[in-house]
């Protein structure tokens, strides 16, 4: 069954201090890997789209990257501003929905 | 307006009620999408509409849930029958593309089934 994993659940960090986001995934006919931020109240906002292994993409302090089995979102030196819920989801084969995980929650402080 | 616009952003029924979500996603996109999101999980699938025919429906939890696009514009979700499981945030996103994987959020409908 085609599902996905998000680690951790909950993260905490001061304001600087660069850490990263993991997605573990299996599925069977991969067609995307997407990464949503999602502020409380808001829906979720697109990121980045990633499709095979060994891509990466960036936008300001947030480099997404995948393998085989799992991506990673890194936030280098992230700002107050960062926090927010993080969601990782998938496209496969089979249908044209994204399936999302759970989401890592955020919290940047100053 | 610039982005997609749910309504109303907050529902209370009362069990049993009937209720109907609206949608209006952003001019020209062909691609629409109903997710369910619950408290403390990410969005799970309802249903998918490119343009006003609805293509896969098979996220809807049961027969009391039922979506419509009709002129391939505006979409309206609709529960009968309320239950109190149904108590959720409900999203609609559009996508210029058939497919749609890059999907534009509304801020959901919040619905709380008393």
């Amino acid at each position: 069954e085609d599902q996905v994993t998000q680690s951790p659940e909950a993260l905490r960090l001061q304001e600087g201090e660069s850490s990263s986001l993991n997605c573990s995934y299996t599925v069977s006919g991969l067609r995307g890997l997407f990464w949503y931020r999602q502020d409380p109240g808001k829906g979720p906002e697109f990121l980045f789209t990633l499709y095979s292994a060994g891509e990466e993409k960036e936008k300001e302090r947030l480099k997404a990257t995948l393998t085989k089995k799992e991506s990673f979102l890194h936030i280098t030196a992230p700002k107050p501003e960062d926090s927010a819920t993080y969601l990782c989801a998938f496209s496969n084969q089979a249908g044209t929905a994204l399936i999302f995980g759970k989401g890592t929650t955020l919290s940047v402080s100053s | 307006g610039a982005g997609v616009s749910q309504s109303p952003r907050y529902k209370v029924a009362k069990r049993g009620q009937d209720v109907a979500l609206r949608c209006d996603p952003i001019s020209g996109h062909v691609s629409l999408f109903w997710y369910q999101q619950a408290l403390g999980q990410g969005p799970e699938f309802l249903t998918y509409f490119q343009n006003e025919a609805q293509l896969d429906k098979s996220g809807l939890p049961s027969d009391r849930f039922f979506a419509e696009r009709p002129e391939g514009s505006v979409s309206t979700l609709k529960i009968q029958r309320t239950q109190q499981e149904d108590s959720a945030v409900y999203l609609c996103a559009s996508s210029p593309t058939a497919g749609g994987e890059k999907l534009f959020f509304g801020s959901g409908t919040q619905l709380s089934v008393l």
